[in-house]
């Protein structure tokens, strides 16, 4: 069954400089890949979509890449700020209905 | 606030009773996606409706658990004979339309098993 693998350790990165995130797939290539935020206590807010045929999406100071031969999204915060710092989620398409999710990288970014 | 909203926000119980949530999705979303989450990990897949009928269910979920959304607008999630491993976030989420599009979530239900 498929499979998602986000770096468990927490992330530390001064402000100013790019977070970049990691999340790895075991199986098939789904049909389009999400990151979400999550900050302690709350849901996930959507962030960014990208679907199978698209390298690269960005919006404001987010970017996102999806590599099917590498099975890898890569998620880049540029010109990180305090902010930023939260829980960094990648969910994947799975059945028709179902999203299955990464258990998320802790992002510290630090004055 | 036209969000997904959640109730209750907390819940304690004992061991043993029954426990039922609700959730009020966006109004114009046909779907409305129940998942639990526990610390440190990502949330977890629980039910699915279009509208009001249940179109998928997790394999992983006991017959303990049952949701329902009738008239296709809120949802209840009820969990009976709790056990002290049903603790954990409870997540409801709603979209609109075909595959693709993202989800909402609500503030979550934050269950306690005494």
């Amino acid at each position: 069954s498929q499979k998602i693998e986000q770096n468990s350790e927490a992330l530390n990165i001064q402000e100013g400089k790019t977070a970049t995130l990691t999340c790895n797939y075991t199986n098939y290539s789904p049909a389009y890949l999400q990151w979400y935020r999550q900050d302690p206590g709350r849901g996930p807010v959507f962030l960014l979509l990208i679907r199978e045929n698209e390298k690269e999406k960005r919006k404001e100071r987010l970017k996102v890449t999806f590599d099917t031969t590498l099975k890898q999204s890569l998620f880049h915060i540029t010109a990180s700020q305090p902010a930023d710092s939260a829980t960094y989620l990648c969910a994947l398409k799975d059945s028709n209905y179902q999203l299955i999710w990464g258990a998320g990288t802790k992002l510290i970014i630090k004055p | 606030d036209t969000g997904v909203s959640q109730d209750p926000r907390h819940k304690i119980t004992k061991r043993g009773q029954n426990v039922t949530f609700r959730c009020d999705p966006i109004s114009e979303h046909n779907r409305l996606y129940w998942y639990r989450q526990t610390l440190g990990q990502g949330p977890e897949f629980l039910t699915y409706f279009q509208n009001e009928a249940q179109l998928e269910k997790s394999r992983l979920l006991s017959d303990r658990f049952s949701a329902e959304r009738p008239k296709g607008s809120f949802s209840t999630l009820e969990i009976q004979r709790t056990e002290q491993g049903d603790s954990a976030m409870y997540l409801c989420a709603s979209s609109l339309g075909v595959g693709g599009t993202e989800a909402f979530f609500g503030q979550g239900t934050r269950l306690t098993v005494v």
